[in-house]
């Protein structure tokens, strides 16, 4: 596609329930990001792969969050019994590989927990 | 670890006013430094970048950052504000060589940009 594709845009959940969030990276681009923005909390960096490797996954909260990527495309982050805290908005980035530092971001998936 | 601090959350300034966003950056080793933006209901996206090829770099939309080691700054200028320039600013760092965190991309708190008429 053109751009970063995220989805959905909007879910809002129940405590205690999973969720995961979609994220379909520009054709060709090896790296592939995951942020999470709260406000006035900036960006919190999460995990981001090079292909289907993860190098870093030192920003995952806690052992709720996972993240993967297969066929160095499609990345799905996933939230285990979420809590309220969790309430935020999930971007997603890609980058022609992560030595460039010049990510392309989608718009994010807002998510509310009750 | 690299980092970036950002000071101040919010600058006002009239539309016509010189525009300038602080930040600074900690770093063992030459970094390499990005602004971002992030318009009302858009996704963000790069403004410019800083890789050690020179000092002064110039983005879009009129926007300059300027590297001062000395300094450890790496702050954001426009030298005329325009009302479509409010936004939400964020300076970056990029992680150091070698490491698992070589990607990573650290981001600041960010600075909202208000521009008055």
């Amino acid at each position: 596609g053109a751009g970063v594709s995220q989805s959905p845009s909007n879910k809002v959940t129940e405590k205690g329930k999973d969720v995961e969030l979609r994220c379909d990276p520009i054709s060709g681009h090896t790296a592939l990001y995951w942020y999470r923005q709260s406000l006035g909390q900036g960006l919190e960096f999460l995990i981001y792969f090079q292909g289907n490797s993860a190098p870093d996954k030192s920003g995952l909260p806690s052992d709720r969050f996972s993240a993967e990527r297969t066929g160095g495309s499609v990345s799905t982050l996933t939230i285990q019994r979420t809590q309220q805290e969790d309430s935020a908005v999930y971007l997603c980035a890609s980058s022609l590989d992560s030595y460039t530092g010049e990510l392309f971001f989608g718009e994010g998936s807002r998510l509310t927990v009750l | 670890a690299q980092s970036v601090t950002q000071l101040g959350s919010h600058v006002s300034v009239s539309e016509g006013a010189l525009v300038l966003l602080r930040c600074n950056y900690s770093s063992s080793v030459p970094p390499y430094l990005f602004w971002y933006v992030q318009y009302p209901n858009q996704g963000l996206q790069l403004l410019l970048k800083y890789t050690s090829a020179a000092t002064l770099v110039k983005g879009i939309n009129g926007f300059e950052a300027e590297f001062k080691k000395s300094e450890t700054s790496f702050h954001l200028t426009k030298p005329s504000a325009h009302m479509s320039d409010a936004a939400e600013y964020f300076c970056a760092v990029r992680g150091n060589a070698g490491g698992t965190s070589y990607g990573k991309l650290t981001f600041g708190q960010g600075t909202i940009l208000t521009v008055h008429p």
